[in-house]
């Protein structure tokens, strides 16, 4: 079956423009993730939903981003005010079964803030 | 705060090696652990998920131990292979409450023909 996708594959914005990246996870699958990955660091947590609640936020770096998910589908995860340092891939992944379950992830959205 | 590590950074081996890459954490707390690859550009593929009660888990050549109390894990990789060069991560997961996973920096390998 489709395993997770994001859009856009890649962004380029102007620092201080605000963009939306999304992530429709697994058919199916109730729990969703987002994480990032600057160049040349490990994985970084952002957020976790189970359906459309959000019962951990704790990686989010800043106010300038939010996030939301509807029912147990598609989320959209919004940075506003780019800053450089926000530049990085963004993968979203997504689990079956809740915080227990085998992560599968999808093929991130490299953003590049100029 | 949870720390995971993995060593060695890099790796090359010829092709038909066995090798074994090591994961550590720093707290035994975990909910369970998962290893991953990732190829240049593209996100991660899933390999292995071991539950905090379980003590291995197997997927074809790849073979994934775990000893909660000493705070390792390790993935053995049988017979290596060309295809099998990717970046291999370890993330171990803290709570029943949040799937958040933890990160390792990642194992480099080069399986050279």
């Amino acid at each position: 079956g489709a395993g997770v996708s994001q859009s856009p594959s890649n962004k380029v914005t102007e620092k201080g423009k605000d963009v939306e990246l999304r992530c429709d996870p697994i058919s199916g699958h109730t729990a969703l993730y987002w994480y990032r990955q600057r160049l040349g660091q490990g994985l970084e947590f952002l957020i976790y939903f189970q359906g459309n609640s959000a019962p951990d936020k704790s990686g989010l770096p800043s106010d300038r981003f939010s996030a939301e998910r509807t029912g147990e589908s598609v989320s959209t995860l919004t940075i506003q005010r780019t800053q450089q340092e926000d530049s990085a891939v963004y993968l979203c992944a997504s689990s079956l079964v809740g915080a227990s379950g085998e992560q599968y992830f999808g093929p991130g959205t490299r953003l590049t803030v100029t | 705060k949870q720390e995971v590590t993995q060593i060695p950074a890099a790796l090359s081996v010829p092709e038909g090696e066995n090798l074994v890459l090591n994961c550590s954490f720093t707290d035994s707390a975990i909910y369970n652990l998962q290893w991953f690859r990732q190829d240049p550009g593209k996100g991660l593929t899933s390999l292995l998920l071991i539950q905090s009660s379980q003590r291995e888990q197997t997927s074809g050549r790849l073979n994934a131990s775990l000893d909660k109390s000493s705070g390792r894990s390790t993935l053995y990789i049988a017979a290596s292979q060309p295809g099998d060069s990717a970046t291999y991560l370890c993330a171990v997961s803290r709570s029943s409450n949040t799937g958040k996973l933890i990160f390792g920096q990642g194992t480099t390998l080069q399986v050279k023909p």
